[in-house]
């Protein structure tokens, strides 16, 4: 089974409208960790949240939010007030139990593009 | 910019030649993994290295090997390149989380590597 599924390849948004990225996630450990990169055209992966699965409230950091419901296993990324530059390509990923910190598994992505 | 560097930037291999990319951690990280993406997919996961030792590997053959150097940076090593080795190849260093590190890795620019 697939550890993380992203089900939407591509998605549109309107400048300054809010988004919502789909993952959900595969796992019987207790703990783990779940992010978002988000890896412009450029290559590299930027790391825009965490969310702990101890964690109890959601992950904010600015205009990025977490939506997680663990016992759903999805973990859905928000994007509030999308700007030109948030078009890229958007990964979940995950990381398994406390000593495998750098093993993630990572979604197929989703291709985000804003539009003016 | 997250401080770890890759090179080099681009590389084009013939079929059954070996190649070998580096990769520099930022300052202070001591772990290094690495990560193959095909185009138009999520990252695999290759190999991690802690303090010059591989500790965890995926599912990736043999002639995929690694190093890392006691100032914590590393190599990849691809031996008898095959055309589906094309890729962008991504590393990601991350301080050990039984010292005292966080669950974040910083990843590289990577090296795309074309194998014709």
């Amino acid at each position: 089974a697939q550890k993380i599924t992203q089900t939407q390849p591509g998605m549109f948004v309107q400048e300054k409208e809010a988004v919502t990225l789909d993952c959900t996630y595969d796992t019987s450990d207790p703990s783990y960790g779940l992010f978002w990169y988000k890896q412009p055209s450029s290559g590299e992966m930027i790391f825009l949240i965490y969310q702990g699965s101890y964690d109890q409230q959601n992950a904010t950091e600015g205009r990025y939010s977490l939506n997680f419901q663990k016992a759903r296993k999805s973990a859905n990324l928000v994007i509030s007030a999308s700007q030109l530059g948030d078009s890229a390509m958007y990964f979940c990923a995950m990381r398994e139990g406390p000593y495998n910190f750098n093993k993630f598994y990572f979604g197929s992505g989703t291709k985000l593009n804003v539009k003016p | 910019e997250t401080g770890v560097t890759q090179s080099p930037t681009h590389l084009i291999k013939t079929r059954g030649q070996q190649v070998t990319l580096r990769c520099s951690s930022q300052s202070g990280h001591n772990t290094v993994s690495w990560y193959q993406q095909a185009l138009g997919q999520g990252p695999q996961f290759i190999f991690q290295y802690y303090r010059e030792e591989e500790n965890g590997r995926g599912n990736f053959p043999p002639r995929f090997s690694g190093l890392q150097f006691p100032n914590y940076s590393s190599e990849l090593n691809v031996n008898a390149l095959e055309l589906d080795d094309s890729a962008l190849y991504l590393c990601a260093s991350s301080t050990g989380q039984g010292e005292g590190g966080g669950y974040e890795q910083y990843f590289g620019p990577g090296t795309r590597l074309t194998v014709t």
